[in-house]
C-alpha cells in the first residue's frame, strides 16, 4: 500500500537557522512526489515537485529512493516559512490521486 | 491562474440533515477530488472524478456520495449528517495532462463543517 510518512507533528526553529521537514514514502513503484504548503488561512497550495527539481522560496527537496525519502530543508528560515506542510506521494501508472502525509507544522520564532 | 471555488467557507448542519458541498473549477480540468482534512490525520481522500458521471470511492466515502453532472462541477453529499463529519473539506481539480506529477492539484479554500 502506498503511504506517506511525516515523523513530526510540530516543528519550531529560530529564525535564520536550517530547518529540515521529513518525509518517507512506502511504494514499491517508481514515485513521485511533492510538497504542498498552507499558510495561516490561506487554501492548500503546492511548493514544489521532485520531477522540476526546483526551488522555491528557498526550499528544496531531494529524492532518496534508497532511503524512501522525500525531505524539504531551507538553510535559513523566515518568519514567513511558519506554516503546515504536508508530503504528496503519486503513484503514476495513471494514477491521478495523491497520497498526503499528516502534515507537519512548522513555526519559525524571531 | 486555475480557480477552485467552494460555496461555503462555514456551515452549520444538524444532524441527520442531507448535506451539499459544492466546487467548481474554471479551467475544464478532468480530475476532480474532495478531501477531509482533520488535525494530526492530514488529507484524506473521500471521492474523486475522472471524467462527467464518472465516480471513483477514496480511503474514507462511508456516509458520503458525490455528483458530476458537468466538467466544472463536484458535489459532495453527506446523506445524513453526523457529529465525527465535523471537519474541514477540500475539493481539488487537476488536469489529466501529465498530472498530476507535472502540474499537481489545485484547492479550494475549503469548508468548514460544523454537524450539531
Amino acid at each position: 500500500a502506498q503511504r506517506v510518512t511525516q515523523p513530526e507533528k510540530l516543528l519550531s526553529v529560530f529564525k535564520g537557522a536550517p530547518v529540515e521537514l521529513k518525509c518517507n514514502y512506502s511504494y514499491s513503484g517508481s514515485p513521485e512526489l511533492f510538497w504542498y504548503v498552507q499558510y495561516s488561512r490561506q487554501r492548500l497550495q503546492l511548493l514544489l515537485r521532485h520531477i522540476s527539481r526546483e526551488s522555491i522560496k528557498g526550499f528544496t527537496a531531494d529524492l532518496n529512493k534508497g532511503e524512501t525519502s522525500f525531505h524539504l530543508k531551507k538553510p535559513f528560515a523566515q518568519e514567513e516559512d511558519s506554516a503546515m506542510y504536508y508530503c504528496a506521494l503519486a503513484t503514476g501508472g495513471g494514477s491521478e490521486k495523491l497520497v498526503f502525509g499528516k502534515g507537519t507544522k512548522l513555526t519559525v520564532n524571531p | 491562474d486555475v480557480k477552485v471555488t467552494q460555496s461555503s467557507r462555514y456551515l452549520v448542519k444538524r444532524t441527520g440533515e442531507k448535506v451539499f458541498l459544492e466546487c467548481v473549477q474554471d479551467m475544464d480540468h478532468e480530475n476532480m477530488f474532495w478531501y477531509r482534512q482533520d488535525p494530526g490525520l492530514g488529507l484524506r481522500l473521500i471521492y474523486f472524478s475522472y471524467d462527467v458521471k464518472m465516480k471513483e470511492k477514496g480511503d474514507i466515502p462511508e456516509g458520503y456520495s458525490v455528483s458530476r453532472e458537468k466538467k466544472e462541477r463536484f458535489s459532495l453529499i453527506l446523506e445524513s449528517a453526523s457529529t465525527n463529519q465535523t471537519s474541514m473539506y477540500l475539493c481539488a481539480s487537476s488536469s489529466h495532462l501529465g498530472a498530476p506529477a507535472n502540474y499537481g492539484y489545485t484547492f479550494g479554500s475549503g469548508t468548514r463543517l460544523t454537524v450539531v
